[in-house]
């Protein structure tokens, strides 16, 4: 079966930074998305990787190796905004999103 | 670019009586859209893919005649749940992909969602 793994909640401190980490076994891949939710909100768009290795945008950036099945989304300089969902979310061979459960990212002063 | 809207943010009905959901793309043609349902700390469940002017695809579990999806138009789709019932309450968030946005065409961007309570 296809399979999205993610830790279910992280704790981190303002200021800090925190990696959330993806794996995965999907019938085929065709890329790997991050999206950010907020609680009582829609999801937001934050990173796309099909080729392995690190994509950076700001404060976050993202890591895929295909090799591995594993990803990771890595948040620099936490600020208290970004407590939320992180969901990970895999394109298989039919173009289908798999989604994974989310890792609730709590933040700390 | 890609925004999607939903209309309304907040239903409140009795049960029994049916809802009507709109997602609209804003500034795009969304050739696709989907619907999800979303209970309290549980993630996204798929519900359907919609195409513009064809049946929409419904997701195992799922029963297509109680959640109606019409994709009328390349702007708007519908998403109606007939005869409500309180385990029907739920977020219902739909989204839609955006070829031609510049980001990568299986992207897709989501409305804010539609919080129901069926009493």
């Amino acid at each position: 079966g296809q399979n999205i793994d993610q830790p279910t909640e992280m704790t981190a401190t303002e200021g800090a930074i925190v990696q959330i980490n993806c794996t995965y076994q999907t019938s085929g891949f065709n890329g790997l998305f991050w999206y950010q939710q907020h609680a009582g909100e829609a999801p937001t768009f934050l990173s796309y990787n099909v080729l392995d290795g690190l994509e950076e945008k700001g404060r976050f950036s993202s890591f895929l190796s295909r090799s591995k099945g594993y990803s990771y989304l890595l948040l620099k300089e936490l600020q208290m905004k970004d407590s939320a969902s992180y969901l990970c979310a895999v394109l298989d061979s039919n173009y289908q999103l798999i989604w994974g459960a989310g890792t609730k990212l709590i933040i700390k002063p | 670019g890609a925004v999607v809207s939903q209309h309304p943010s907040w239903v409140i009905c009795k049960s029994g009586t049916s809802v009507k959901i709109e997602c609209r793309s804003l500034d795009f043609q969304a050739t696709t859209m989907f619907w999800y349902r979303q209970f309290p700390k549980q993630s996204l469940m798929l519900m359907a893919t919609s195409n513009e002017g064809s049946k929409a695809t419904y997701e195992q579990g799922v029963e297509k005649d109680k959640f109606l999806i019409n994709h009328a138009s390349l702007t708007l789709s519908t998403l109606t749940v007939t005869s409500a019932h309180p385990e029907d309450s739920s977020f219902y968030i739909c989204s839609a992909t955006c070829p031609g946005c510049g980001s990568q065409e299986e992207t897709q961007y989501f409305g804010p969602g539609t919080r129901l309570l069926v009493l």
